[in-house]
């Protein structure tokens, strides 16, 4: 079980780009959450999903951010038309179900230039 | 809405020290309470789980508590050693499944 796998590990985009941010989680593992970790901050809830649904996206800002976990493949954050307040880490984490604690991947760090 | 607080923001002490780090949460009604590690440009490593229903867990130097009534954890490090510096999290979650962090505390052992 090679743990909760997010790529990229660095991703660098320009204002006005789109990025991608990938998740798959623990085999056997079908809720997921994205989390966002500013600088010197903590982290801060953005979306909850299970498979094909999203079940709480009160974190995320309305515009630009959009997420999604489908039947098949990783769970997608995406970021249209980045901005420099973007850049931060993402992190995102799985579980088998909410209560029994959650394995977090080692984030992808988006820079934005 | 649950809040997570987590005092000290900072602290250091001499290798071999025991110590207490302390993480409060406003509403009780949790499912679970989690301390994790985090390495500096690193992603998050967990340490406990505490369920709801119960007091404690330990791993290892590691010790934490649980006092839900009062909103209270605390982790719990023996004979410290420079490779436990690092920021220390604790997270909560909540009746609706969402998890809620502290802000953290950043340990340093002095060697």
């Amino acid at each position: 079980n090679a743990g909760v796998m997010q790529n990229p590990r660095h991703l660098v985009r320009r204002r006005g780009q789109e990025a991608r941010l990938r998740c798959s989680p623990m085999k056997g593992h079908s809720h997921v959450y994205w989390y966002r970790q500013l600088p010197e901050e903590g982290l801060k809830f953005m979306v909850y999903l299970q498979k094909e649904n999203i079940i709480d996206e009160s974190g995320m800002p309305k515009e630009r951010f959009s997420a999604e976990f489908p039947k098949e493949g990783p769970s997608i954050l995406r970021i249209q038309q980045v901005v420099r307040g973007d850049s931060a880490a993402y992190f995102c984490a799985s579980s088998p179900s909410g209560k029994n604690g959650y394995t977090f991947g080692s984030g992808t760090r988006l820079t934005v230039v | 809405k649950q809040e997570v607080t987590q005092i000290p923001a900072a602290l250091s002490v001499p290798e071999g020290e025991n110590l207490v780090l302390n993480c409060s949460f406003t509403d009780s009604a949790i499912y679970n309470l989690q301390w994790f590690r985090q390495d500096p440009g690193k992603g998050l490593t967990s340490l406990l789980l505490i369920q709801s229903s119960q007091r404690e867990q330990t791993s290892g130097r590691l010790n934490a508590s649980l006092d839900k009534s009062s909103g209270r954890s605390t982790l719990y490090i023996a004979a410290s050693q420079p490779g436990d510096s690092a920021t220390y999290l604790c997270a909560v979650m909540n009746r609706d499944d969402k998890i809620i962090f502290g802000k953290g505390t950043r340990l340093h052992i002095l060697p």
